[in-house]
């Protein structure tokens, strides 16, 4: 079981927005920084947000991160088809002295 | 452009002892001050962080697994390498390196090899 929860699955129709959710506690999220990777099949996760809310560089404003206490949320605005991927949230604990990660959501665009 | 690329054995037995390597191109695992890393996906399952290597050649294991594994470096060959004792199915994987994002060892994973599965069967 993940220190980090996420929704196993969420779907939307191409055009439209998501959201994921990841939630944490106060040795993780609470007070050290989100990052988000997208993993396409068969790829290796590629990161999408990094310090909760920066995106590197490459990487469309379509995709935004934001953190409120012990919970952190990615938007995903404008689905396309090949959004459909894993997405997974990651933060140091603090308590456990590790990265830990969420389970990942599939995103599926109908 | 900085690469990572993971090489090792697909299939190993229990009780045995996985080694993997991590040959880096395009950046120098002993300057620049980032952190190399190795973390493993098991199966339809999530991510699990192994540890990190500093630039300096420190080293830092997550406790879970601190007991059974080691990293070490070739410097001449910009390679680092993982070491992870008494394998049990549970350490079936596909198992990436990857860089810190920035100099910081919480910031993030920036560069990611593309993975090798690694099966423990006997």
């Amino acid at each position: 079981q993940s220190v980090l929860t996420q929704p196993p699955s969420v779907s939307a129709a191409p055009g439209q927005d998501v959201t994921i959710s990841c939630s944490g506690s106060s040795s993780n999220i609470e007070i050290n920084y989100v990052s988000w990777y997208q993993q396409l099949p068969g790829t290796a996760p590629k990161v999408l947000i990094f310090d909760n809310n920066e995106r590197p560089s490459g990487i469309p404003d379509r995709f935004s991160g934001s953190k409120s206490a012990t919970s952190a949320t990615l938007g995903i605005t404008g689905l396309q088809t090949g959004d459909e991927a894993d997405y997974y949230c990651g933060a140091w604990d603090s308590s456990l002295n590790a990265w830990v990660f969420g389970g990942g959501t599939k995103l599926t665009v109908l | 452009q900085v690469q990572l690329q993971e090489s090792g054995p697909g299939l190993v037995k229990p009780s045995e002892t996985l080694s993997l390597t991590c040959s880096v191109s395009g950046a120098s695992i002993s300057s620049g001050y980032y952190y190399w890393n190795w973390i493993r996906q098991h199966p339809e399952k999530g991510l699990e962080w192994i540890g990190y290597m500093y630039f300096s050649g420190t080293t830092y294991y997550n406790p879970s697994l601190k007991s059974r594994v080691s990293m070490s470096r070739d410097t001449s060959k910009n390679q680092f390498s993982l070491k992870v004792d008494s394998l049990t199915a549970a350490d079936t994987a596909v198992y990436f390196c990857a860089r810190s994002l920035r100099t910081s060892a919480h910031d993030g994973f920036g560069v990611w090899g593309q993975g090798t599965r690694v099966t423990v069967a006997s």
